[in-house]
């Protein structure tokens, strides 16, 4: 089955740097990469997702690139702020597979100001 | 519109008790679906409901039942409970028809349970 790795596990940067997390899937077949922020005591909320049709995406400070060939995509945080300190998560799905996400370990983003 | 609200909050049992997770969403979504979170390891998916009346098996199902008891809420059930089962436990929800569920998954807030 498919197989998400996730890096780095723990990341910190100061504020106003970029962020830059990293993963891997396993599976050819999957067409579907979202990423999720989860704040402390809190459930994950998402954030941008990338479809397999298109290889980057932005949205403000954020932008998620995905590379089919090599299986990875990767997420990219411009401009850090303090509230972007959080738990991020990649997570993979395919087409009719009832929605299934396959999460990577997540990474702790710790923004200092 | 509360969104995906779960009960209860915090849960402690102790082995061989059985206890019953809910979780309703207010958004008239199509799927729902149960994960757990273990540090380290990310969010696994337990069992999910496509729709109404319908219920598969996810990564990790072992130990667990589901109930889809009507559009707006899913159950989760331990029969009896084991150390193993000590985690935080997500709902979400989606708005994903069958062709193509791959929409944006919203979650609940969890239940933090411990099994001693």
């Amino acid at each position: 089955g498919e197989n998400v790795e996730q890096h780095p596990s723990t990341l910190s940067v100061q504020e106003g740097d970029s962020a830059v997390i990293k993963c891997t899937y396993s599976d050819s077949a999957s067409n579907y990469f979202p990423w999720y922020k989860q704040e402390l005591g809190k459930g994950p909320q998402l954030i941008i997702d990338i479809r397999s049709n298109v290889g980057e995406k932005k949205d403000q400070r954020i932008a998620v690139t995905l590379n089919k060939t090599a299986k990875h995509f990767s997420l990219h945080i411009t401009e850090t702020q303090p509230e972007d300190s959080a738990v991020y998560f990649c997570a993979a799905s395919k087409r009719n597979q009832g929605g299934k996400l396959i999460f990577g370990q997540g990474t702790e983003l710790s923004v200092k100001p | 519109n509360a969104g995906v609200t779960q009960t209860p909050k915090f849960q402690v049992l102790k082995t061989g008790q059985s206890m019953t997770l809910q979780c309703a969403q207010d958004m008239n979504h199509n799927s729902m679906y149960w994960y757990r979170q273990d540090p380290g390891m990310g969010l696994r998916l337990i069992y999910y409901s496509a729709s109404e009346g319908t219920t598969d098996k996810g990564e990790v199902p072992n130990g667990y039942n589901v109930s889809r008891l009507n559009k707006r809420e899913f159950s989760l059930r331990l029969e009896s409970a084991a150390p193993s089962q000590t985690s935080v436990y997500f709902c979400a929800s989606s708005e994903g028809t069958r062709r193509d569920l791959n929409y944006e998954q919203y979650f609940g807030p969890g239940t933090r349970l411990t099994v001693t």
